[in-house]
């Protein structure tokens, strides 16, 4: 079973450019979420799929990030325009409809914004 | 707010003792809890869970304790090997309104000296 899929790995962009970051999760899950982690920290839920709906965005600073999960399957988080304290890894994670919510993680892409 | 805490940013054991984290939470509607592993540039990885209305689960060297009272949960691992080594996750599982969030502690460094 292929495993969460995230691009790209690395990106360096100037504050106040834009960027965008692509997942696509594990085959079937109908769960997909985007986590923001800043170095020292534990990873930070921003936004949350179920299908192509949003079931929780209640920490995603709306004013410059927006998420999209088209299809119900792959999922593009953008940020417009970005900061300096908007470096940080982005996860993305999938699960399935299931009590416990194991969440299987893809490797992230780490921002740098200068 | 912090709901999850780890307070110990690090650990050093030796190959084939026994390691011991800690992770402290806040919220008493929390049913589960789960434990994470992440190695340098890799995505955290689910290592083993427990529910709320348990004490006790155990996953060959792994067995995490969960004390209710106390709102402590802790990972054993037995024996400890070298590859062992990563930072570790306490996340929590947080039912509200169809969202099922994971709260996630700042991660314990854990070292296996051989």
């Amino acid at each position: 079973e292929a495993g969460v899929a995230q691009s790209p790995r690395y990106k360096i962009i100037e504050k106040r450019q834009s960027v965008a970051f692509w997942c696509n999760p594990i085959s079937g899950h109908a769960t997909l979420y985007w986590y923001q982690q800043i170095l020292g920290q534990g990873p930070k839920l921003l936004i949350q799929f179920q299908n192509n709906g949003v079931v929780d965005d209640s920490q995603l600073p709306k004013d410059r990030f927006s998420a999209e999960r088209l299809k119900g399957v792959d999922s593009t988080l953008k940020i417009q325009p970005a900061k300096l304290e908007d470096s940080a890894v982005y996860l993305c994670a999938s699960s399935r409809l299931n009590r416990e919510n194991i969440q299987y993680f893809g490797a992230g892409t780490r921002l740098s914004v200068l | 707010d912090q709901q999850v805490k780890q307070n110990s940013p690090s650990l050093s054991v030796q190959e084939g003792r026994i390691s011991i984290l800690n992770c402290d939470y806040t919220n008493s509607m929390f049913d589960y809890f789960l434990w994470y592993k992440k190695y340098p540039a890799e995505g955290p990885t689910f290592l083993i869970s427990i529910s709320s209305i348990k004490d006790k689960n155990e996953d060959g060297r792994f067995t995490v304790f969960l004390n209710k009272s106390a709102k402590h949960l802790s990972l054993h691992i037995v024996p400890s090997q070298p590859g062992d080594s990563a930072v570790y996750f306490c996340a929590a599982r947080s039912p509200q309104g169809g969202s099922e969030k994971l709260v996630f502690g700042k991660g314990t460094k854990l070292t296996v000296n051989p």
